[in-house]
């Protein structure tokens, strides 16, 4: 099973653009997670979402926005990049809020 | 505020056993989770504590004292392989999680 996908695997982006990072799972899991890597830093929480059709803010959503239409999908959206959010971006889901997380291979992604 | 800490980077030997320590400072308290990264790969599940003492899957045990804040992954005859970064997760009382920047372990012949 392919479990939880992110595309695209890197991309340089120039600041002001827009650009939408994609996320799906076929577990069925309820919830689903966006987290920024920084190195020295731990995982920080973008934006989640407990079940389809509900979202919520985590650490970090200045900047992001997302939606969860279906059960599957959980995209991440940048208005108007800017160069703070060069960063290494993982979608994670888990069956429940508090079980365990699986996690996308991550979106390497580089603002210039 | 909330934080978990966690040694920088921890060296040991292959064969050997390392202990990695965590300790944390949540508004609340769901559970531990403990993961492997890999360089440039995502985090994999390594293990959950919610009650106090030992969780042993096979080479790898963590162990929880909740009234002290503490948390250890213990890692026995270590491989090659498990040279990788290692994070505590603590779930707070939103059923949020909580991230360590990572333990980064190398192991050396």
């Amino acid at each position: 099973t392919a479990g939880i996908t992110q595309a695209p695997t890197s991309q340089i982006l120039a600041a002001g653009r827009s650009m939408t990072l994609r996320c799906t799972q076929d577990m069925r899991h309820n919830a689903m997670y966006w987290y920024r890597q920084d190195l020295g830093l731990g995982l920080r929480l973008i934006h989640y979402s407990n079940t389809a059709g509900t979202t919520g803010k985590g650490e970090v959503p200045d900047g992001y926005s997302v939606s969860r239409a279906n059960t599957d999908d959980f995209p991440l959206t940048l208005a108007s990049a800017v160069p703070s959010q060069t960063s290494v971006y993982f979608c994670a889901s888990s069956a429940e809020p508090n079980t365990e997380a699986f996690f996308g291979q991550g979106t390497r992604l580089t603002v210039v | 505020g909330q934080n978990i800490d966690q040694p920088t980077e921890m060296t040991a030997t292959e064969g050997a056993i390392v202990q990695i320590n965590c300790t944390y400072q949540t508004s609340g308290f769901n559970g531990l989770f403990w993961y492997q990264q890999h360089a440039g790969e995502a985090p994999t599940f390594l293990s959950y504590n919610v009650l106090d003492g030992l969780e042993e899957k096979g080479r790898f045990s963590s162990f929880l004292s909740r009234s002290k804040g503490y948390s250890y992954l213990l890692l026995k005859e270590l491989q090659m392989k498990d040279s990788a970064s290692y994070l505590c997760a603590v779930m707070d009382s939103n059923y949020q999680l909580i991230w360590g920047a990572g333990t980064k372990l190398i192991i050396k012949p």
